[in-house]
């Protein structure tokens, strides 16, 4: 099977900076890697898709990089209501793996 | 508009099975898998399996298989994955999601909390 880790697990920034997340998967995923964010109480929501295609509907500061192994998702200028939970995922067909999940707030 | 509806919540003694039902509409029902993923309270996102709604295929995650049967009704358009031999560590909130290699709708989430 294949593991997802993730870095930070948790992260503290302010309002307007620019935040990273990093994705590692234990075996080449080609693009099939996938970034959710989560608020409490709520079902995750898909922003990227496919390493680095913004999902319709999803704001413009959030992205996506990386192929193969490793993989960064960046919220370009963070925002009050950014503040969740994001997960990525990849997926070998048929079979789906998330990671640990990186808890972002506010400084 | 594409929506998974989920059945409601369910307490359930350990030993037992539960069954949670996944609605869609909005689009054609066997035109996407369905992927299932649970949550326990403050943890993270744990994918069960996989249902294939046109040919009724299924694949389990590993640490699922023996417990968990993903079925479908195509003619209500309705998902169902049921988990058996329930113990506490199986309190969680699981989600139907709309498949393939990412999935962009969700069910609200179905609360089962196993408790003697």
């Amino acid at each position: 099977d294949i593991q997802m880790t993730q870095s930070p697990s948790s992260l503290s920034a302010s309002v307007g900076d620019r935040v990273t997340i990093t994705c590692q998967a234990s075996q080449d995923i080609s693009n099939y890697l996938n970034w959710y964010q989560q608020k409490p109480g709520k079902a995750p929501k898909l922003l990227i898709y496919d390493a680095s295609n913004l999902e319709t509907g999803v704001p413009s500061r959030f992205s996506g990089s990386g192929s193969g192994t490793d993989f960064t998702f960046t919220i370009s200028s963070l925002q009050p209501e950014d503040i969740a939970t994001y997960y990525c995922q990849q997926y070998d067909n048929p079979m789906v793996t998330f990671g640990p999940g990186t808890k972002v707030d506010i400084k | 508009q594409v929506q998974l509806v989920q059945s409601g919540a369910e307490v359930k003694k350990p030993g037992a099975s539960v069954k949670v039902s996944c609605k869609a509409s909005g689009y054609t029902f066997t035109s996407y898998d369905i992927n299932w993923v649970r949550q326990a309270t403050g943890q993270g996102l744990e994918w069960m399996g996989w249902m294939n709604p046109n040919s009724g295929n299924t694949g389990y995650a590993q640490k699922f298989q023996g417990r968990v049967t993903m079925t479908r009704n195509t003619s209500i358009s309705t998902a169902y994955m049921e988990l058996s031999s329930l113990r506490s560590e199986d309190t969680a909130v699981y989600y139907c999601a709309r498949g393939g290699s990412y999935s962009g709708y969700w069910g609200q989430g179905t609360l089962v909390t196993v408790s003697s």
